[in-house]
C-alpha cells in the first residue's frame, strides 16, 4: 500500500526541544499539506507545497514552525522550540492536482505530539 | 478557521437519518468537500460538491447552496458504524488549499 506515511506515530518532547516530523506523500502526488488538529481548533493549515514549492505557510505558525520539501517524496515539519500548546495531532496529506474539479486529500495516520 | 462552522455534536438513532450542517464565510470558494474521521484515525474523503443542489450518492448525500454559504451531509439508514466525526472543508480558488471546519461528532444510538 502506497498511502501517506508519517513518522513517528507518537512523540513526547520537553518544552524548548526541537522536534522533526516526517511525511512521505502518495507517489506521484504533487500537492502536500501539513495540518495540526486539536479538539478546540479542529484542523489548522500549517503549510502547503505544490511540486516542492511552498505556496502557503499558515501565517500564525511562521515563527516556530518550518516545513520543508527537499524532494517530491519527502517532507519534514520542524517545531523549534516546542511549547506545551503545540500538543496536538499533526497530519500530513497529499493530493494530485489535475486542474479544476475535486481534489481528494489523502491523509497519513498522523503524529501525536505531547509537549511537557 | 477561515469561517467554516459546524455544530460540535449530533445524535441520532440507528435506522433513521442524520443531517450534518456546515456554514462558511470564506474569502473565496471553489467547492466544498466532506470527510469522515473515526476516532484515532485520519480523515477519509466522502464527497465533493461545487454546484448548487442535492448530490445523491446513496448512503451519503450532500447539498450545497452557494448564495447562503451552506452545505449539509445527509446520512440515511444510519448504522452504528456511522458514528464518527464529519468534517466539511472549503476549497479556495487558485490553489488546492482546503480550510476545514472543526467537525461534527455524530453518535448513532441503537
Amino acid at each position: 500500500d502506497a498511502g501517506v506515511t508519517q513518522t513517528p506515530r507518537h512523540e513526547v518532547a520537553e518544552k524548548g526541544q526541537t522536534i522533526i516530523l516526517k511525511c512521505e506523500p502518495v507517489s506521484g502526488h504533487n500537492d502536500l499539506f501539513w495540518y495540526r488538529q486539536t479538539k478546540i481548533q479542529g484542523l489548522e493549515l500549517l503549510s502547503y507545497f505544490r511540486s516542492k514549492s511552498l505556496m502557503e505557510d499558515g501565517g500564525a505558525f511562521k515563527d516556530r514552525f518550518k516545513a520543508e520539501m527537499l524532494n517530491s517524496s519527502f517532507s519534514t515539519l520542524k517545531i523549534q522550540p516546542t511549547e506545551p500548546k503545540d500538543s496536538a495531532v499533526y497530519l500530513c496529506a497529499s493530493s494530485l492536482e489535475a486542474g479544476g474539479g475535486q481534489n481528494t486529500l489523502y491523509f497519513g495516520a498522523g503524529t501525536r505530539l505531547s509537549v511537557l | 478557521g477561515q469561517g467554516v462552522e459546524q455544530p460540535d455534536n449530533l445524535m441520532s438513532v440507528e435506522g433513521t437519518f442524520a443531517r450534518v450542517n456546515c456554514t462558511y464565510s470564506t474569502s473565496g470558494f471553489n467547492g466544498l468537500s466532506w470527510y469522515q474521521q473515526r476516532e484515532g484515525h485520519a480523515p477519509v474523503f466522502l464527497s465533493y460538491v461545487v454546484l448548487d443542489g442535492l448530490k445523491d450518492s446513496g448512503h451519503f448525500s450532500t447539498f450545497l447552496s452557494r448564495s447562503n454559504g451552506y452545505s449539509y451531509l445527509l446520512l440515511t439508514e444510519l448504522q452504528i458504524k456511522d458514528s464518527a466525526s464529519y468534517l466539511c472543508a472549503v476549497r479556495m480558488p487558485n490553489y488546492n488549499v482546503l480550510y476545514f471546519g472543526s467537525g461534527t461528532k455524530l453518535t448513532v444510538e441503537p
